[in-house]
């Protein structure tokens, strides 16, 4: 069973666009929320995490929306670079435990 | 900013030998994880270990894996007797504590099995 369903597979914007990702979990019991970067060869970084105690979270760029009732979130990237151009994993987890990792949203930002 | 860092980098096996991947986590962390990502896939869970012990495992975890604190700054993967399948990006992460959540990965090993 896929704990974490994530779209779309890729994703194409011109430069200052606002992708979306979306991500849907199944698990109730998930309490945080994170969303790691990676770029070719190198792993996972954090971007940006939320718990199911608010509805948004932004930071600089990047902003988690997060809708408990239908158990989804989403990655917004506001005015996105060539420098976005990256693969994205949404991921979930309870309690510290294991992460739950989404199959991950190629972005390409064209300049 | 502290890292997690991973050694070696590539790590190239015949099928059947034993390899060890190493990792040093964040000096304060006090939980630690091993991730596997095959080329072109979804990150998935190997296992995780605190307290000298393993805390959680999947199904991919099986007897074929091992891991140990063999000191108070190395984590490391032991798999016994390698696979075609086992052929990986491997990805270490640690954390502050289960209160913090955040998971920090480190640049990870690429094993292939020949």
């Amino acid at each position: 069973q896929q704990q974490v369903k994530q779209s779309p597979q890729s994703l194409i914007v011109q430069k200052g666009g606002i992708p979306i990702i979306n991500c849907a979990y199944e698990n109730t019991a998930f309490d945080y929320f994170p969303w790691y970067q990676q770029f070719p060869g190198k792993g996972p970084a954090l971007l940006i995490a939320i718990r199911p105690d608010v509805s948004e979270k932004k930071e600089g760029r990047f902003t988690i929306s997060f809708n408990k009732s239908a158990k989804q979130f989403s990655l917004h990237i506001m005015d996105s670079q060539p420098g976005d151009s990256a693969t994205y994993f949404c991921a979930a987890s309870k309690a510290g435990n294991q992460f739950y990792f989404g199959t991950g949203t190629s972005l390409t930002v064209i300049p | 900013e502290p890292e997690v860092t991973q050694t070696p980098s590539h790590q190239v096996t015949q099928m059947g030998q034993e390899v060890i991947l190493r990792c040093v986590p964040i000096s304060n962390h006090l939980y630690f994880y091993w991730y596997r990502q095959i080329l072109g896939q979804k990150v998935e869970f190997l296992v995780s270990f605190y307290n000298n012990e393993i805390s959680e495992k999947s199904e991919i975890f099986d007897d074929q894996f091992s891991v140990e604190r063999p000191d108070g700054s190395n984590f490391t993967l032991k798999i016994r007797s390698t696979k075609l399948e086992d052929s990986a990006m491997y990805f270490c992460a640690s954390s502050e504590g289960r209160a913090s959540d955040t998971q920090y990965f480190g640049p990870g090993t690429r094993l292939t099995v020949l």
